[in-house]
């Protein structure tokens, strides 16, 4: 079975500073994506962004990047230039490649808070 | 990517009724997902909405308390049933875009809390 461990419960960052959330999964599968979503206060879950664990690039969208180092099972987001309506929770969520379960297996989620 | 709609947002119940959630997608998609947030806490998977067969349920969750329908590709419904203040949570459908950029997205939550 899969698991997904965030270990920062709660984070706060300056507005403008560069802030990196961690995310550690375990896994025995070898074809799966990774990704970060956020949830602000409207509780709408939206994809940050997305990893394809057969590609060694890091993924990027525009001021977030991920750390991705598939042999420490490590999925880091580094959130750049931190503005206030980045304050929400993040979750870092694991998913099969393919097949017949697509479901999602979620950490227990990051609170993060920029400061004016 | 998928846009998806959920009926209702929120909702507020007695304890002993029944509430139907429905989720509605702009377009085809074989992988629906139900899932479940309690205050405070991260999502768990209710079960799969599977079209034409019913749906496969993860462990403590039983088709009696959270029945679903999906009778085709972009449309599903969770009903919550004989429902207890243990029952208040926001509910998600989910669905998972097929091809080459393979990703899950989520409908807008449904807010319920049971008196």
């Amino acid at each position: 079975a899969q698991t997904v461990t965030q270990s920062q419960p709660e984070m706060s960052v300056q507005e403008a500073e560069t802030v990196t959330l961690s995310c550690t999964y375990d896994t025995s599968e070898n074809n799966y994506y990774l990704f970060w979503y956020k949830q602000p206060p409207s509780r709408q879950m939206i994809l940050v962004i997305r990893q394809e664990a057969y590609k060694q690039q890091n993924a990027t969208e525009n001021r977030f990047s991920v750390n991705f180092q598939k042999a420490a099972k490590s999925f880091s987001l580094k959130i750049s230039d931190s503005q206030l309506g980045d304050t929400a929770m993040y979750f870092c969520a694991f998913m099969k490649r393919g097949g017949s379960q697509g479901n999602l297996i979620f950490g227990k989620g990051t609170k993060l808070s920029v400061k004016p | 990517s998928a846009v998806i709609s959920q009926k209702p947002s929120r909702d507020i119940c007695q304890r002993g009724t029944s509430l139907t959630i429905q989720c509605q997608v702009d377009s085809q998609v074989t992988m629906m997902f139900w899932y479940r947030q309690q205050p405070g806490q991260s999502l768990t998977l209710i079960a799969t909405a599977n079209q034409g067969s019913e749906a496969t349920y993860e462990s403590g969750f039983v088709i009696d308390k959270f029945p679903i329908s999906r009778p085709n590709l972009t449309f599903s419904t969770l009903t919550v049933s004989n429902m207890s203040p243990e029952d208040s949570s926001i509910y998600l459908c989910s669905v998972v875009t097929s091809g080459r950029r393979e990703t899950q997205y989520f409908g807008p939550g449904t807010r319920l809390l049971v008196l």
